[in-house]
């Protein structure tokens, strides 16, 4: 079974700091989906990693993959509030052809002034 | 494009009551899939669909049933509703050959079972 542990839980930082949130998963799983979620509102998606390696930079944010690990990481560049959210990783598994989503806990991040 | 739409968003049942969540994409995606979301939690998945007629257990399927008849609806119905079923749902498609492309998600549908 399919699990995936995201740490921390709970981030609180300020403007400009730089961060990085992991996601670890149990089993073999080449490929990693980082979401975001805003308060009442819908997943919307950041990053798909779909092989070792790689590596996807949108503005602040940066996701890395390392497979061999089972290894994700979010990274936030000089933090804005803007950012502030809940950020999911998702790893993905076989099941018939389908993609179904193994979800994290997500991270529950607060970005100060 | 709408994306993917789901109705209602607001839902509430009374215990033993059954009701159809409803999921459209326009986006002629063949991979279709709903999960529930509990309060402070992530994403499980309750079924999910690799085309029309064709269907699948996800993580969480009981007290659940799905349907695909068409590329464009995957619609969920519950039967017998109970409070444990208190969630908000989410639809979600993909495209590709295999399904490895990003999900996009619906709005969610929020239900409570009183």
């Amino acid at each position: 079974e399919l699990k995936v542990e995201q740490n921390p839980l709970f981030l609180s930082m300020q403007e400009g700091k730089n961060y990085t949130i992991y996601c670890n998963y149990s089993t073999t799983s080449d490929r990693l989906y980082w979401y975001r979620q805003d308060p009442g509102k819908s997943l919307e998606s950041l990053f798909v990693l779909l092989s070792n390696g790689a590596v996807k930079q949108e503005g602040r944010l940066m996701a890395s993959l390392d497979t061999k690990a089972r290894l994700s990481t979010l990274h936030i560049t000089a933090a804005v509030h803007d950012l502030s959210a809940t950020y999911f990783c998702a790893a993905g598994y076989s099941g018939g052809g389908a993609d179904g989503l193994t979800f994290g806990k997500g991270t529950h991040l607060i970005i100060q002034p | 494009n709408a994306g993917v739409t789901q109705t209602p968003k607001f839902r509430i049942l009374k215990i033993g009551q059954s009701m159809t969540l409803q999921c459209a994409q326009d986006m002629n995606h063949n991979y279709m899939y709903w999960y529930r979301q509990d309060p402070g939690m992530g994403l499980k998945l309750i079924y999910y669909s690799v085309g029309a007629g064709i269907t699948d257990k996800g993580e969480v399927p009981n007290g659940y049933n799905v349907s695909r008849s068409t590329t464009e609806d995957f619609p969920l119905r519950l039967e017998l509703a109970a409070p444990s079923q208190t969630s908000v749902y989410f639809c979600a498609s993909s495209g590709g050959l295999a399904g490895y492309n990003e999900q996009f998600f619906g709005p969610g549908t929020r239900l409570t079972v009183l």
